[in-house]
Protein backbone atom coordinates (compact mmCIF):
# COMPACT_ATOMS: atom_id res chain seq x y z
CA UNK A 1 0.00 0.00 0.00
CA UNK A 2 1.07 3.52 -0.52
CA UNK A 3 2.57 5.32 2.01
CA UNK A 4 0.96 8.92 0.75
CA UNK A 5 -2.68 10.53 1.43
CA UNK A 6 -3.70 12.43 -1.15
CA UNK A 7 -7.29 14.16 -1.90
CA UNK A 8 -8.66 12.15 -4.78
CA UNK A 9 -9.25 15.25 -6.87
CA UNK A 10 -9.50 19.23 -6.95
CA UNK A 11 -10.27 21.98 -9.42
CA UNK A 12 -7.75 25.16 -9.79
CA UNK A 13 -8.69 28.08 -12.33
CA UNK A 14 -6.40 28.35 -14.66
CA UNK A 15 -3.27 31.26 -14.27
CA UNK A 16 -4.26 30.62 -10.77
CA UNK A 17 -1.42 28.56 -8.27
CA UNK A 18 -2.47 24.96 -7.75
CA UNK A 19 -1.69 23.55 -4.55
CA UNK A 20 -1.90 19.77 -3.73
CA UNK A 21 -1.30 18.81 -0.46
CA UNK A 22 0.03 15.42 0.41
CA UNK A 23 0.00 13.27 3.63
CA UNK A 24 3.31 10.97 4.89
CA UNK A 25 3.06 11.11 8.63
CA UNK A 26 4.82 7.69 8.69
CA UNK A 27 7.63 8.99 6.60
CA UNK A 28 11.09 7.56 7.57
CA UNK A 29 13.89 9.58 8.14
CA UNK A 30 15.94 8.87 5.06
CA UNK A 31 12.97 8.96 2.27
CA UNK A 32 12.70 11.03 0.16
CA UNK A 33 9.39 13.22 -1.12
CA UNK A 34 8.75 12.64 -5.10
CA UNK A 35 6.00 14.29 -7.08
CA UNK A 36 4.85 12.47 -10.43
CA UNK A 37 1.84 13.72 -12.84
CA UNK A 38 0.31 11.49 -15.29
CA UNK A 39 -1.43 13.14 -17.97
CA UNK A 40 -4.16 10.96 -20.00
CA UNK A 41 -3.06 7.76 -21.48
CA UNK A 42 0.66 9.14 -20.89
CA UNK A 43 3.74 7.57 -19.23
CA UNK A 44 4.24 9.28 -15.86
CA UNK A 45 6.38 12.65 -15.65
CA UNK A 46 8.97 13.60 -13.32
CA UNK A 47 8.25 16.56 -11.49
CA UNK A 48 10.21 17.15 -8.32
CA UNK A 49 11.46 15.87 -5.11
CA UNK A 50 13.08 16.54 -2.02
CA UNK A 51 14.14 15.55 1.72
CA UNK A 52 13.44 18.02 3.90
CA UNK A 53 14.22 21.21 2.43
CA UNK A 54 11.85 23.49 0.51
CA UNK A 55 12.63 22.76 -3.49
CA UNK A 56 12.03 24.43 -6.62
CA UNK A 57 12.51 24.11 -10.21
CA UNK A 58 10.96 25.00 -13.77
CA UNK A 59 7.72 23.59 -12.97
CA UNK A 60 7.01 23.79 -9.74
CA UNK A 61 7.77 24.51 -5.95
CA UNK A 62 7.81 21.50 -3.09
CA UNK A 63 6.95 22.57 0.49
CA UNK A 64 8.07 20.22 3.64
CA UNK A 65 6.79 20.70 6.55
CA UNK A 66 9.12 20.60 9.62
CA UNK A 67 8.28 17.73 11.01
CA UNK A 68 8.37 16.46 7.24
CA UNK A 69 4.76 14.76 7.93
CA UNK A 70 2.94 16.20 5.20
CA UNK A 71 4.26 18.25 1.95
CA UNK A 72 3.06 20.48 -0.80
CA UNK A 73 3.24 20.27 -4.40
CA UNK A 74 2.64 24.74 -5.75
CA UNK A 75 2.39 24.64 -9.13
CA UNK A 76 2.32 28.86 -9.84
CA UNK A 77 0.75 29.54 -12.27
CA UNK A 78 -1.97 26.31 -13.90
CA UNK A 79 -2.50 25.91 -17.27
CA UNK A 80 -4.84 23.60 -18.79
CA UNK A 81 -1.98 21.63 -19.79
CA UNK A 82 -1.44 20.87 -16.08
CA UNK A 83 -4.32 18.82 -15.96
CA UNK A 84 -3.64 15.58 -14.72
CA UNK A 85 -3.16 13.36 -12.17
CA UNK A 86 -0.72 13.98 -9.44
CA UNK A 87 1.42 11.70 -7.47
CA UNK A 88 3.28 11.96 -4.38
CA UNK A 89 5.67 9.06 -3.67
CA UNK A 90 8.59 8.18 -1.04
CA UNK A 91 11.24 6.52 -1.77
CA UNK A 92 14.51 5.62 -0.26
CA UNK A 93 17.81 7.47 -0.98
CA UNK A 94 18.42 10.01 -3.84
CA UNK A 95 18.65 6.84 -6.25
CA UNK A 96 15.65 5.45 -7.05
CA UNK A 97 14.46 1.80 -6.92
CA UNK A 98 10.88 0.86 -7.99
CA UNK A 99 8.37 3.64 -7.18
CA UNK A 100 4.79 2.41 -5.76
CA UNK A 101 2.21 4.72 -6.84
CA UNK A 102 -1.47 5.27 -4.49
CA UNK A 103 -4.54 6.76 -6.12
CA UNK A 104 -3.30 9.98 -6.78
CA UNK A 105 -5.08 13.76 -7.03
CA UNK A 106 -6.93 14.75 -10.42
CA UNK A 107 -6.47 18.44 -10.54
CA UNK A 108 -8.32 19.69 -13.16
CA UNK A 109 -7.01 23.02 -14.36
CA UNK A 110 -10.36 24.77 -15.84
CA UNK A 111 -10.61 28.02 -17.66
CA UNK B 1 17.31 15.41 -19.82
CA UNK B 2 17.00 11.42 -19.89
CA UNK B 3 14.41 10.00 -22.13
CA UNK B 4 12.82 6.65 -22.50
CA UNK B 5 11.53 5.63 -25.32
CA UNK B 6 8.70 2.62 -26.06
CA UNK B 7 7.17 1.29 -28.99
CA UNK B 8 4.71 0.68 -30.10
CA UNK B 9 2.77 3.12 -28.68
CA UNK B 10 -0.26 0.96 -29.22
CA UNK B 11 -1.02 -2.22 -30.37
CA UNK B 12 -4.22 -4.68 -31.34
CA UNK B 13 -3.67 -8.08 -31.48
CA UNK B 14 -5.76 -11.53 -31.05
CA UNK B 15 -6.38 -13.70 -28.57
CA UNK B 16 -3.65 -16.65 -27.83
CA UNK B 17 -0.89 -14.49 -29.93
CA UNK B 18 2.49 -12.88 -28.43
CA UNK B 19 3.26 -9.51 -28.00
CA UNK B 20 6.99 -7.55 -28.08
CA UNK B 21 7.25 -4.29 -26.26
CA UNK B 22 10.61 -2.44 -26.49
CA UNK B 23 11.83 0.20 -24.03
CA UNK B 24 14.69 1.99 -24.80
CA UNK B 25 16.84 4.58 -22.97
CA UNK B 26 17.89 7.42 -25.43
CA UNK B 27 20.66 9.01 -23.80
CA UNK B 28 21.52 7.04 -20.59
CA UNK B 29 22.85 3.76 -19.48
CA UNK B 30 20.45 1.78 -17.55
CA UNK B 31 20.99 -1.82 -15.63
CA UNK B 32 17.67 -1.55 -14.38
CA UNK B 33 14.28 -0.73 -16.07
CA UNK B 34 10.63 -1.21 -14.64
CA UNK B 35 7.64 -2.58 -16.62
CA UNK B 36 4.29 -1.26 -15.07
CA UNK B 37 0.94 -2.18 -15.89
CA UNK B 38 -2.31 0.12 -15.28
CA UNK B 39 -5.59 -0.59 -15.88
CA UNK B 40 -8.46 1.84 -16.75
CA UNK B 41 -9.27 4.25 -13.98
CA UNK B 42 -6.34 2.17 -11.92
CA UNK B 43 -2.91 3.62 -10.84
CA UNK B 44 0.58 1.89 -12.34
CA UNK B 45 0.95 -1.38 -10.66
CA UNK B 46 4.85 -2.63 -10.98
CA UNK B 47 4.97 -6.08 -12.85
CA UNK B 48 8.87 -6.77 -12.65
CA UNK B 49 11.96 -5.07 -12.34
CA UNK B 50 14.26 -6.11 -15.28
CA UNK B 51 18.02 -6.55 -15.00
CA UNK B 52 20.95 -6.04 -17.57
CA UNK B 53 22.25 -9.74 -17.78
CA UNK B 54 20.68 -10.77 -15.30
CA UNK B 55 17.00 -12.61 -14.68
CA UNK B 56 13.91 -10.38 -13.95
CA UNK B 57 12.65 -10.17 -10.59
CA UNK B 58 8.52 -10.32 -11.06
CA UNK B 59 6.00 -8.86 -8.27
CA UNK B 60 3.96 -11.35 -6.56
CA UNK B 61 0.99 -12.70 -8.77
CA UNK B 62 2.62 -11.90 -12.15
CA UNK B 63 3.10 -14.94 -14.02
CA UNK B 64 7.02 -15.25 -15.39
CA UNK B 65 6.13 -17.38 -18.03
CA UNK B 66 3.53 -15.24 -19.29
CA UNK B 67 5.37 -11.85 -19.67
CA UNK B 68 8.99 -12.56 -20.85
CA UNK B 69 11.52 -9.96 -19.71
CA UNK B 70 15.06 -9.59 -21.27
CA UNK B 71 17.71 -6.69 -20.41
CA UNK B 72 20.07 -7.31 -23.17
CA UNK B 73 21.69 -4.26 -22.99
CA UNK B 74 22.00 -1.25 -20.80
CA UNK B 75 19.84 0.62 -23.23
CA UNK B 76 17.11 -2.01 -24.06
CA UNK B 77 14.84 -4.36 -22.00
CA UNK B 78 11.58 -5.93 -24.10
CA UNK B 79 8.29 -7.25 -22.43
CA UNK B 80 7.18 -9.87 -24.31
CA UNK B 81 3.19 -10.90 -23.61
CA UNK B 82 3.01 -14.32 -24.43
CA UNK B 83 -0.43 -16.17 -25.69
CA UNK B 84 -2.41 -13.07 -24.67
CA UNK B 85 -6.08 -12.64 -23.70
CA UNK B 86 -8.46 -10.41 -23.33
CA UNK B 87 -7.69 -9.78 -19.69
CA UNK B 88 -4.33 -8.59 -20.66
CA UNK B 89 -5.49 -5.86 -22.66
CA UNK B 90 -4.17 -2.79 -20.25
CA UNK B 91 -1.31 0.24 -20.53
CA UNK B 92 2.44 -0.88 -19.70
CA UNK B 93 4.93 0.95 -18.76
CA UNK B 94 8.46 1.16 -18.45
CA UNK B 95 10.75 2.90 -16.57
CA UNK B 96 14.41 3.15 -16.18
CA UNK B 97 17.03 5.61 -14.06
CA UNK B 98 20.54 6.80 -14.78
CA UNK B 99 22.83 4.31 -13.48
CA UNK B 100 23.11 5.67 -9.64
CA UNK B 101 21.64 8.62 -9.21
CA UNK B 102 18.48 10.93 -10.12
CA UNK B 103 14.79 10.05 -10.74
CA UNK B 104 13.19 7.55 -12.35
CA UNK B 105 12.19 8.49 -16.24
CA UNK B 106 9.17 7.03 -17.49
CA UNK B 107 8.19 5.83 -21.13
CA UNK B 108 4.64 7.33 -22.66
CA UNK B 109 3.53 3.86 -22.29
CA UNK B 110 1.98 1.30 -24.89
CA UNK B 111 -1.73 0.43 -25.33
CA UNK B 112 -2.17 -3.31 -25.87
CA UNK B 113 -5.59 -4.55 -26.74
CA UNK B 114 -6.43 -7.99 -27.36
CA UNK B 115 -9.36 -9.29 -28.94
Amino acid sequence: DAKTTQPPSMDCAEGRAANLPCNHSTISGNEYVYWYRQIHSQGPQYIIHGLKNNETNEMASLIITEDRKSSTLILPHATLRDTAVYYCILNYGGSQGNLIFGKGTKLSVKP
Amino acid sequence: GAVVSQHPSWVICKSGTSVKIECRSLDFQATTMFWYRQFPKQSLMLMATSNEGSKATYEQGVEKDKFLINHASLTLSTLTVTSAHPEDSSFYICSARIVGAGPLHFGNGTRLTVT
